[in-house]
């Protein structure tokens, strides 16, 4: 039940653009994305909700294709401090206690 | 201060020893779980809690047990710990108030079992 994440890893310079695509086997309520500097704790970026519009922060958004039961993460001119390994996080069930799934991770480097 | 706190940061121990992590949390949620990341496998949930009654086993939750004291704490132990255990810890908690279960993350406990 934990998501696929795609690319593995990805290298790019500064201003280049990204997409990190996450997908599910399962039915999905819920899209989480994070974002995790080495060593640190991982940080919420942004949720997708079944039913919901597009995310954005920033240079980052995010799309969910219920149908496809897959959300992708788009990295818009990256800088330096994008750099670090992504994580979607999925639910199958919205509030009802179901268990919430972490993909394998994304490593992005972003270079000058 | 920190929402969500983990004590130790860093333990090294023996194979066959008990093992505590301890997390406690500032933010008033019910909702609270332990994952362990090892590299390449991303993050995997252990145990949840639900509130202080309600404990749940994630994926991998052989080998290891919890103790959720109140609604602030959530330990986490290795009854006796074995090499493969060795690994970084996170304690997180989410609100159920909320639609979904965002998740927010304690520092970690780095965890190596020689």
């Amino acid at each position: 039940q934990q998501p696929v994440q795609s690319p593995q890893a990805v290298i790019l310079r500064e201003g280049e653009d990204a997409v990190i695509n996450c997908s599910s086997s399962k039915a999905l309520y819920s899209v989480h994305w994070y974002r995790q500097k080495h060593g640190e704790a991982p940080i919420f970026l942004m949720i997708l909700l079944k039913g919901g519009e597009q995310k954005g922060h920033d240079k980052i958004s995010a799309s969910f294709n219920e149908k496809k039961q897959q959300s992708s993460l788009y990295l818009t001119a990256s800088q330096l401090s994008y750099s670090g390994t992504y994580f979607c996080g999925t639910e199958n069930g919205g509030n009802t206690g179901n268990q919430f799934y972490f993909g394998t991770g994304t490593s992005l480097t972003v270079i000058p | 201060d920190a929402d969500v706190t983990q004590t130790p940061r860093n333990r090294i121990t023996k194979t066959g020893k008990r093992i505590m992590l301890e997390c406690s949390q500032t933010k008033g949620h019910d909702r609270m779980y332990w994952y362990r990341q090892d590299p390449g496998l991303g993050l995997r949930l252990i145990y949840y809690s639900f509130d202080v009654k309600d404990i749940n086993k994630g994926e991998i939750s052989d080998g290891y047990s919890v103790s959720r004291q109140a609604q602030a704490k959530f330990s986490l132990s290795l009854e006796s710990a074995i090499p493969n255990q060795t690994a970084l810890y996170f304690c997180a908690t989410s609100d159920p108030g909320s639609n979904t279960d965002t998740q927010y993350f304690g520092p970690g406990t780095r965890l190596t079992v020689l």
